[in-house]
Parts: C-alpha cells; structure tokens; sequence
C-alpha cells in the first residue's frame, strides 16, 4: 500500500524568505506525485504533478518540486513567499497501476509579513 | 473554477436523518471520487465510480453509499447521520493522472 509523509503540520515562513514543504511517499514502484493546495473553505487545487520525464517539475504560482527517487521524497519549494501563499497544503501519490490516490495529512503555511 | 461542481454548499440536518450530496464532473472526465475531509481525521477517500462502475473503496461507512449516473453526475448518499458525520465532503474527477476537486459541501449535523 502507498503512503504518504507530510513532515511539518505547520511551517512559518517570511515574506519573501523561501518555502520549502517536505513530503516522502513509500512505494515500491515510483508512483504518480502530486502537491495540492487549499485556501479556506475552498476545494483543493492541483500545483503541480509528476509523472513521468524530467524530475523538477514546475507548478503555478511560482512553486517547484523536484522528484527524488532515491530519497523517495516530492518536497515544495517557493523561493520567494508571498502573502497570498497562506494556505494548507497536500502531498499525493498515486500507483501507476492503480486508481487510487493517496493523501498526506497536509501541511499549514504561514507566512509572516 | 475546476469545472467539477457540488451540491449543495452547506447542508444542515439532524442526527438520524438522511441527505444526498451531487457532484458533477468536468466535461469529458469518466471517474469520480468522493472524499470526507474533517479536523481530527484529514482527507479521507471514501469511493471512486469509473463511468458508473464502483473502482475503489476506502474508508467509507456502511451508512454511507454513492453511485454514478449515466451522465456521469454522481451522488453520495449518507444515512442515520450521527455528529461525527459533520465535515466537508470533496468530489474530485479525474481524466486520467491527476484529480479536480469541487469547492465542497459542508454538512453540520445537530
């Protein structure tokens, strides 16, 4: 079965300093990742995904997130935080033969003017 | 706007009753899922409907059932609601890789 590690359920960061959220995924096959974002009382919107090609992915708004087979991990980053980053955000997984997705517990970005 | 709408926004009802909560997916997208997302317990998958086939369970409640129409709008119906079914409730379609998600339906129960 797949999981999903979100280490940090809080981060604070400020203004303009770089975010950088962490997620491992444990999986024998390199899965589908995905990163997530959710502002309150809202639904939850794709950043970015990977699945196959080039490991450094990049997403809207400015993030990034580089797949790490050998560390297993899909971390985050931002190099610059803006206000308006303030919100939850979630790691995801999914097998390339599966249909199911995988959701990591989220992690909360504060950011600090 | 992800194209993947629910209904309704806000739901509230008592302990014992019964409600259904619609999603429609974005045009063209076969496969839906439903997800309970509450404070204590994060985002939970429930179910997913491949062009009205059942394709996976997760942790979803025998009170708890959905199904997916022929045009592919689906619903997930929740019975005898106790106070810990209160949360929001996510439909995401998806083409293929990656998910959509609806903007939710908040259900309070009392």
């Amino acid at each position: 079965a797949q999981s999903v590690t979100q280490l940090g359920s809080h981060v604070s960061v400020s203004e303009g300093a770089l975010v950088l959220l962490r997620c491992n995924y444990s999986s024998s096959v390199p899965p589908y990742l995905f990163w997530y974002v959710q502002y309150p009382n809202q639904g939850l919107q794709l950043l970015l995904k990977y699945t196959t090609g080039a490991t450094l992915v990049k997403g809207i708004n400015g993030f990034e997130a580089e797949f790490k087979k050998s560390e297993t991990s899909f971390h985050l980053t931002k190099p610059s935080a803006n206000m308006s980053d303030a919100a939850e955000y979630f790691c995801a997984v999914r097998s390339i033969t599966g249909n199911q997705f995988y959701f990591g517990t989220g992690t909360s970005l504060t950011v600090i003017p | 706007d992800s194209g993947v709408t629910q209904t309704p926004k806000h739901l509230i009802t008592a302990t014992g009753q019964r409600v259904t909560l619609r999603c429609s997916p974005r045009s063209g997208d076969l496969s839906v899922y439903w997800y309970q997302q509450s404070l204590d317990q994060g985002l939970q998958f429930l179910i997913q409907y491949y062009n009205g086939e059942e394709r996976a369970k997760g942790n979803i409640l025998e009170r708890f059932s959905a199904q997916q129409f022929p045009d592919l709008h689906s619903e997930l119906n929740l019975s005898s609601l106790e106070l810990g079914d209160s949360a929001l409730y996510f439909c995401a379609s998806s083409p293929g890789n990656e998910q959509y998600f609806g903007p939710g339906t908040r259900l309070t129960v009392t």
